[in-house]
């Protein structure tokens, strides 16, 4: 495996389910990301994370809980989720200090 | 209120000729500016980049122009080709690890 990938490709949940969404990065990065994709929408960053620290927490509602046990792997966890919730998700990898972040494929999600 | 835009949903070019795709931006903060190109199904992939000290940066097909004082910068690709259909978003950076997306451009280069 390389690049970034991104378990599952696609989701449906109901708004009373837990979830998770897995992101794994194979490129040696310290920093990665969770981005959010809704229809119509620019991306919109949601959480950043330096060598494992959370450094950025882009006004997310609690309902999205993200882990970052290492450097190569980030987790979203859902829980009680909106329909307004459902959008592509997307994980993303840089080098802590460079600019350019190298994008996962995305898991759509779909609230019911 | 979107601090990075691109007006044109959508655009349409015939196969061999110039596509330009632009992106209009209002935080003068910005000092760093990316384009990525998205396929159906799969993640954005980094482009090109341009620093705010820089007015053109070209790389084979793909030139990105940065007009600092109308905020605005522009990616021509010539000769478009068909393989080229994709969405296009460009971003700025702000600060380290922070990018702003634009809303993305369409394109679709036909044969």
């Amino acid at each position: 495996e390389t690049g970034v990938t991104q378990t599952p490709r696609h989701l449906v949940m109901g708004m009373t389910n837990k979830k998770s969404l897995k992101c794994e990065q194979h490129l040696g990065h310290n920093a990665m990301y969770w981005y959010k994709q809704s229809a119509k929408k620019p991306l919109e960053l949601m959480f950043v994370y330096n060598f494992k620290e959370q450094t950025e927490n882009n006004s997310v509602p609690s309902r999205f809980s993200p882990e970052c046990p290492n450097s190569s792997h980030l987790f979203l966890h859902l829980h009680t989720l909106q329909p307004e919730d459902s959008a592509l998700y997307l994980c993303a990898s840089s080098h802590g200090g460079t600019t350019e972040q190298f994008f996962g494929p995305g898991t759509r999600l779909t609230v019911l | 209120d979107q601090q990075v835009k691109q007006n044109s949903p959508s655009l349409s070019v015939q196969e061999g000729r110039i596509s330009i795709l632009n992106c209009d931006y209002t935080n003068s903060m910005f000092d760093y500016f990316l384009w990525y190109k998205k396929y159906p199904a799969e993640g954005p992939t980094f482009l090109i980049s341009i620093s705010s000290i820089k007015d053109k940066n070209e790389d084979g097909r793909f030139t990105v122009f940065l007009n600092k004082s109308a905020k605005h910068l522009s990616l021509h690709i010539v000769p478009s080709q068909p393989g080229d259909s994709a969405v296009y978003f460009c971003a700025a950076r702000a600060a380290v690890n922070m990018l702003t997306f634009g809303g993305g451009t369409r394109l679709m280069v036909k044969p």
